[in-house]
Order: structure tokens, then sequence, then C-alpha cells
């Protein structure tokens, strides 16, 4: 039981690439989320997604694209990487219900855009 | 918009006396409140969460918090701090949607030997 995984685990980009940041949950959670962590402004979240098929902006979307085509994959992309997208990246999971929304992140990737 | 503060950057105490992280919240109805940790170069860790029911809530490695509804704050507490308690610490509120948090800036704890 691997939990929230995500790769890779470290990235550097120039600006204008495009890259996808990859998140795999096994443990069958249907809400999953990213969110990035800047010094000084904690996690931001950047897109979510209740369901299969199904997802939602937060508060940072630009720049960003997600899909969820399966319960266990939530890709994010960078079409056009920028340097104001250096940033560490977490992957989150949680499982429906009032009383069972703890969520557990992913180890993080950490990307530079030069 | 619902939102949480965390108004120190860091805090600093020796090894075996008591620690307080401070959080304050501002939502709309009832408050689903969180407490997660992060060490250096690694993924957030749950520590403890406010659904309903006792106002003193017991979490992992030690800590517990104190909700107090009309100071609307969430604070973080150890009776004994220890030198691997060091770390960042984030307090969050569930956001409406059930899925999702909005998080403080986070407070850096240092326990001193």
């Amino acid at each position: 039981n691997a939990g929230v995984t995500q790769t890779p685990k470290f990235q550097v980009l120039k600006t204008g690439q495009s890259m996808t940041l990859q998140c795999a949950q096994d443990m069958n959670h249907e809400y999953m989320s990213w969110y990035r962590q800047d010094p000084g402004m904690g996690l931001r979240l950047i897109h979510y997604s209740v369901g299969a098929g199904i997802t939602d902006q937060g508060e940072v979307p630009n720049g960003y694209n997600v899909s969820r085509s399966t319960t266990e994959d939530f890709p994010l992309r960078l079409l056009s990487a920028a340097p104001s997208q250096t940033s560490v990246y977490f992957c989150a999971t949680t499982n429906r219900g009032w009383d069972t929304d703890t969520q557990y992140f992913g180890p993080g990737t950490r990307l530079t855009v030069l | 918009a619902q939102s949480v503060a965390q108004p120190e950057d860091q805090v600093n105490v020796a090894e075996g006396n008591p620690l307080t992280v401070k959080c304050t919240y501002s939502v709309s109805g009832n408050p689903y409140l969180f407490w997660y940790v992060q060490y250096p170069n690694r993924g957030l860790q749950f520590l403890l969460k406010y659904i309903t029911g006792d106002n003193l809530v017991k979490g992992s490695y030690g800590f517990e918090a104190e909700f107090n509804k009309s100071q609307t704050s969430f604070h973080l507490k150890k009776p004994s701090a220890l030198v691997s308690d060091s770390a960042l610490y984030f307090c969050a509120v569930r956001d409406k949607g059930y899925s999702t948090l909005t998080f403080g800036k986070g407070t850096m704890l240092l326990v001193s030997p």
C-alpha cells in the first residue's frame, strides 16, 4: 500500500517548456487535489477533483491543467512553464464524508523554472 | 471567504518546556480544523483535527489542540517539547466543498537542546 506517490521528485525546466507532474493513489479515495507551496505563503490550492471525470479550479489555477480519467491518477500539466511556477507541488487525497476527511499528502515535487 | 491566520512565523522553545503554536480562523458555519506538520524535504503529515465534540483534541506525537469558539482559535500545544518536534506546522480549515483545505502560512517551530 504505497499511499500517495508523486513523480518526479525534482525537475528543472526552461521557460516555455511543458511537463506533467504525476500523482497516483491506491487508497480508493474519491477526492484529489493539487497544492503549491511557496515560502511564507503556506499551501495554495491549484485544482481539485471530486471523482473521475470531474475537476475544478482552486485559488491559483492559471498556467495549469488537470484531468481525471481514473480514480487513481490525477496529473498536473504545465503547458508553458514560467519562473513564477517555481515551487514545491503536493498532491493530496481524501475520502468522502464529514468524519473521514483527513487529507493525505504525497512527498512532493520540487520544480525549478529557469 | 474563509481564512486561517498563524500570527507567528517562528516559535522558539527549549526542550522540555511546553509549546504553543497559535492559529485563528474565520469561517461561516461550523469550522472543521486541522493541524499538519512538515519535516524538512517531506510532505505534510496529519497531526489532529477538530470536527465536533470535546474542545480539547489529542493527536499524534503527544500534541493536542484546544478549540475555542468564542476566540475563533485552534492553538496547538504540547506539554514538553522535544528537539525532534522542530518542523513547520500548518493550521488548516476544511473548505465548504469538503474535498480541499485552506491553509495558514505556517509556523516554524525550533526546539533547542
